[in-house]
């Protein structure tokens, strides 16, 4: 069984450029969220992809964007790029199909904007 | 709204003793609670869950506490090892929307 991959590990963007971070869910999960962890702070839920449809979105502007795609994997899209967007991003997995579903957390993807 | 605390932001204890980190939580709609360990580097990593019509649930060497009334979490490690320091986050779901609601965090540091 293969576990929740992110791409890439880290990355350098500099203020106003875009960026695109990918996350491949692990086996047999469909359900795909993504999280951002400030230094020293815990994640904080962005958005959630189900079936290739968001479901389920935080309290982050429109520039933060998402796919899923029909394999389940997916994209974290973030234009105008910010320097407190500097942080590590997550996505993690699930299996759907009621409540209590335990998410599988990838390692990371560490964004700096300069 | 809806938040979750932790009491402690660092908490240090010997090698072999037990350690019990708090948690609290505001939102009285939340039905599941997690406890994640992040070691550095790394993403979350899953430890143990209770749902909100238990009190008390044990796994290998950890037990999680959860008191409703007061809306408090716990969570226990025995024999604490030295592959136990890390950083402890305790999140809450409901609703059925599997959005996970995480705390700042508790640094537990073994001291050999």
């Amino acid at each position: 069984e293969t576990g929740v991959t992110q791409s890439p590990t880290h990355l350098i963007k500099t203020r106003g450029q875009q960026v695109t971070l990918r996350c491949s869910s692990q086996s047999g999960h469909n359900t795909v969220s993504w999280y951002q962890q400030a230094l020293g702070q815990g994640p904080q839920f962005i958005f959630q992809y189900y079936r290739e449809e968001e479901n389920g979105r935080g309290n982050f502007p429109p520039r933060f964007s998402g796919l899923q795609f029909p394999n389940y994997s997916s994209e974290l899209n973030v234009n105008a790029l910010e320097l407190d967007d500097s942080a590590l991003y997550l996505c993690a997995s699930s299996p759907r199909g009621g409540q209590y579903n335990e998410q599988f957390f990838g390692p990371g993807t560490r964004l700096t904007v300069l | 709204g809806e938040s979750v605390g932790l009491h402690l932001p660092t908490l240090s204890v010997q090698e072999g003793d037990n350690s019990i980190i708090n948690c609290a939580y505001s939102n009285s709609a939340s039905d599941y609670f997690i406890w994640y360990k992040q070691e550095s580097g790394k993403g979350p990593q899953f430890i143990i869950d209770i749902r909100s019509n238990m009190d008390k649930r044990q796994g290998q060497r950890v037990t999680v506490l959860l008191n409703k009334t007061v809306k408090h979490l716990s969570l226990q490690i025995a024999a604490t090892q030295p592959g136990d320091s890390a950083v402890y986050f305790c999140a809450e779901e409901g609703g059925g929307n599997e959005k996970l609601t995480f705390g700042t965090g508790t640094r537990l540091t073994i001291i050999p």
